[in-house]
């Protein structure tokens, strides 16, 4: 079974600058997770899909992050413009269902470095 | 403000030895536990889980314990060996209106030395 696709798996751009991350989840996983992990700290719920619709993004700062899964399977996450506090990895997570007691599955991780 | 807390950023065992890994919570909405283990440059891979109804869950060299009186938990492994040297994270689950909401520690820098 395949596993969860990130790519790309390093970006380094200038602070001010647009970049955006690309996950592909498990087949048949209905939630989706983007997780922000800054250096010493543990994952930070970014956004989180079921199917296509957002069921919690209360951590995302809307003012410069966006995120889709639009026909929910694939999502990208956007930050636009970045700020060096941005550097750190990002990581998406799918699972089988919001409702249910199960683990998430990650992938590999994109990192970010903002300069 | 800290929901999920491990207080402990490394610990180091001798090969052969048993590993403690504690996490502490606050929130007592959490119901479902998890731990998972993470290497450099991968992303973190689930190790074990547990629900608030049990006190204990085994699997293989991996124990979890769960006291929910002083919202604490451990991950027992029993024995210990180097390629067990890697990150683990607590997490803690609770739903939050229509959806589950999974709240990481800081995590635990593990080194099993042979």
């Amino acid at each position: 079974e395949a596993g969860v696709a990130q790519s790309p798996r390093y970006k380094i751009i200038e602070k001010r600058q647009s970049v955006a991350f690309w996950c592909n989840p498990i087949s048949g996983h209905a939630t989706l997770y983007w997780y922000q992990q800054i250096l010493g700290q543990g994952p930070k719920l970014l956004i989180q899909f079921q199917n296509n619709g957002v069921v919690d993004d209360s951590q995302l700062p809307k003012d410069r992050f966006s995120a889709e899964r639009l026909k929910g399977v694939d999502s990208t996450l956007k930050i636009q413009p970045a700020k060096l506090e941005d550097s750190a990895v990002y990581l998406c997570a799918s699972s089988l269902s919001v409702l249910l007691n199960t683990e998430a599955f990650f992938g590999q991780g994109t990192r970010l470095t903002v300069v | 403000d800290q929901q999920v807390k491990q207080n402990s950023p490394s610990l180091s065992v001798q090969e052969g030895r048993i590993s403690i890994l504690n996490c502490d919570y606050t929130n007592s909405m959490f119901d479902y536990f998890l731990w998972y283990k993470k290497y450099p440059a991968e992303g973190p891979t689930f190790l074990i889980s547990i629900s608030s109804i049990k006190d204990k869950n085994e699997d293989g060299r991996f124990t979890v314990f769960l006291n929910k009186s002083a919202k604490h938990l451990s991950l027992h492994i029993v024995p210990s060996q180097p390629g067990d040297s890697a990150v683990y994270f607590c997490a803690a689950s609770s739903s939050q209106g229509s959806a589950r909401q999974l709240t990481f520690g800081s995590g635990t820098q593990l080194t099993v030395l042979p």
